[in-house]
């Protein structure tokens, strides 16, 4: 069945970065878009962009620009997000969920990995 | 980005009660949008895609309705796992958006 197993939760200082994985199993890579959603507590989602595993090119929402970075390793089936100059805003549960085409809907999605950024 | 508002942001039903929630786009997104319920702690499930397709699985008292920049979900008789957050999400344009979110609480 289709997976998307993401790593385990982190806490951060402000001005860090974090990297946050997503393995996928049970469909082949390549043929899904991988979205990063988050949500701070208590609050809705947010988008903050996308991954085409198969030739590793990016879109970022606007708001993330220059802040983060996706890749991919074909080899694991791995999806990876990097967060840089964590704020206490970005305190929130990343997930990661895919997509048959670069612009759909999320039809799965992972487990969720809580990211707290304190000082 | 395209605006997704949602209303009401919360309402009080009862069991057995027909709950409709609504969600507006700033602008045209055709049918391009999806319903998700959220329950506390948990992952957003999909419910409706494509303003009115049922995701497989999910009961038939869902129903989506709606194109262009007013669309509806409507449970038809609300049970008690219904009790949730529901989200509506827009994949016309990128980024894709969500509504603010609609909790539904036991009356």
């Amino acid at each position: 069945q289709v997976q998307l197993v993401q790593s385990g939760a982190e806490v951060k200082k402000p001005g860090a970065s974090v990297k946050v994985s997503c393995k996928a199993s049970g469909y082949t890579f390549i043929t899904y878009y991988i979205h990063w959603v988050r949500q701070a507590p208590g609050l809705g989602l947010e988008c903050i962009g996308m991954i085409n595993p198969d030739d590793g090119s990016t879109t970022y929402a606007q708001k993330f620009q220059g802040r983060v970075t996706m890749t991919r390793d074909t080899s694991t089936s791995t999806v990876y997000m990097d967060l840089s100059g964590l704020k206490s805003e970005d305190t929130a549960v990343y997930y990661c969920a895919r997509t048959y085409t670069w612009l759909a809907s999320f039809d799965f999605w992972g487990q969720g990995t809580l990211v707290t950024v304190s000082a | 980005d395209i605006q997704m508002t949602q209303s009401p942001s919360s309402l009080s039903a009862s069991v057995g009660d027909r709950v409709t929630i609504t969600c507006r786009a700033s602008q045209v997104i055709r049918h391009d949008l999806a319903w998700y319920q959220q329950t506390t702690g948990k992952v957003p499930k999909c419910l409706i895609y494509a303003a009115y397709r049922l995701e497989s699985g999910v009961p038939s008292r869902f129903s989506g309705s709606g194109s262009g920049t007013e669309f509806t979900l409507t449970i038809s008789s609300l049970q008690p796992e219904d009790f949730a957050t529901y989200y509506c999400l827009q994949h016309n344009v990128y980024p894709p958006t969500f509504g603010q979110g609609t909790k539904v609480e036991i009356k």
